[in-house]
């Protein structure tokens, strides 16, 4: 069965310092590679997304992704964090075949001033 | 801009009551989707309909029903509320995926959650 793993349930970093989030996919061929972000007690923003090409994504808020078919990954990353970075990260595929998106369960991320 | 509006953001119902979650989004999508958001589970999808009147059955359906008479709104019913029922949830919506392959742009809209509680 196709899945999603996101193996963290929480991050902590100072600010200023770098983040790398980590995604990893269970599907035979590329899918389509999603991050979206949801800040406490809202719904969820799209960061950035992968479908085909340059496998290095940039996204909004000084977010980028790389897409790694050998690993089947594809972590978030972002250089320096801010206060504001605080939330739930979600990595969701989309396989060819399907209207769905399969989530997973998140990554909670919490900033040290 | 783009908007899935979720008609209440906070709700608390009672055992046993029917209750109605509203959805609607200005986009023209023919996607829309309704989840629900627990601590630790991530996101598991409850229904989801490609076009007006057409629904399926998700990972979590027992419990719920749906509605798509318009294309604009997608309504989530809980037919007998309980309280395992307590939770976040979250409606969305997407672009029809094209065929021979074709992939429109099918990221996702969210509206800002209705947090639900059962007592």
């Amino acid at each position: 069965a196709q899945s999603v793993t996101q193996p963290d349930i929480h991050i902590t970093v100072s600010e200023g310092a770098s983040l790398e989030l980590r995604c990893n996919y269970s599907y035979g061929a590329t899918p389509y590679l999603f991050w979206y972000v949801q800040s406490p007690g809202q719904g969820l923003q799209l960061l950035l997304k992968y479908f085909s090409g340059d496998t290095l994504v940039q996204g909004i808020k000084g977010f980028e992704a790389e897409f790694k078919r050998s690993q089947s990954s594809f972590n978030l990353r972002k250089p320096s964090v801010h206060w504001s970075d605080a939330a739930e990260y979600f990595c969701a595929v989309a396989p060819d075949s399907n209207y769905q998106l399969i989530w997973g369960a998140g990554t909670k991320l919490i900033i040290k001033p | 801009d783009v908007k899935v509006t979720q008609s209440s953001r906070y709700l608390v119902k009672r055992t046993g009551e029917k209750v109605f979650l509203e959805c609607v989004q200005d986009m023209d999508h023919e996607n829309m989707f309704w989840y629900r958001q627990d601590p630790g589970l991530g996101l598991r999808l409850i229904y989801f309909s490609y076009d007006v009147k057409m629904k399926e059955k998700g990972d979590i359906p027992e419990g719920y029903s749906v509605s798509r008479e318009k294309k604009e709104r997608f309504s989530l019913i809980l037919e007998s509320a309980s309280t395992n029922q307590t939770s976040m949830y979250l409606c969305a919506s997407s672009l029809f995926r094209g065929g021979g392959g074709a992939l429109l742009n099918t990221e996702a809209f969210f509206g800002q959650g209705t947090r639900l509680t059962v007592v």
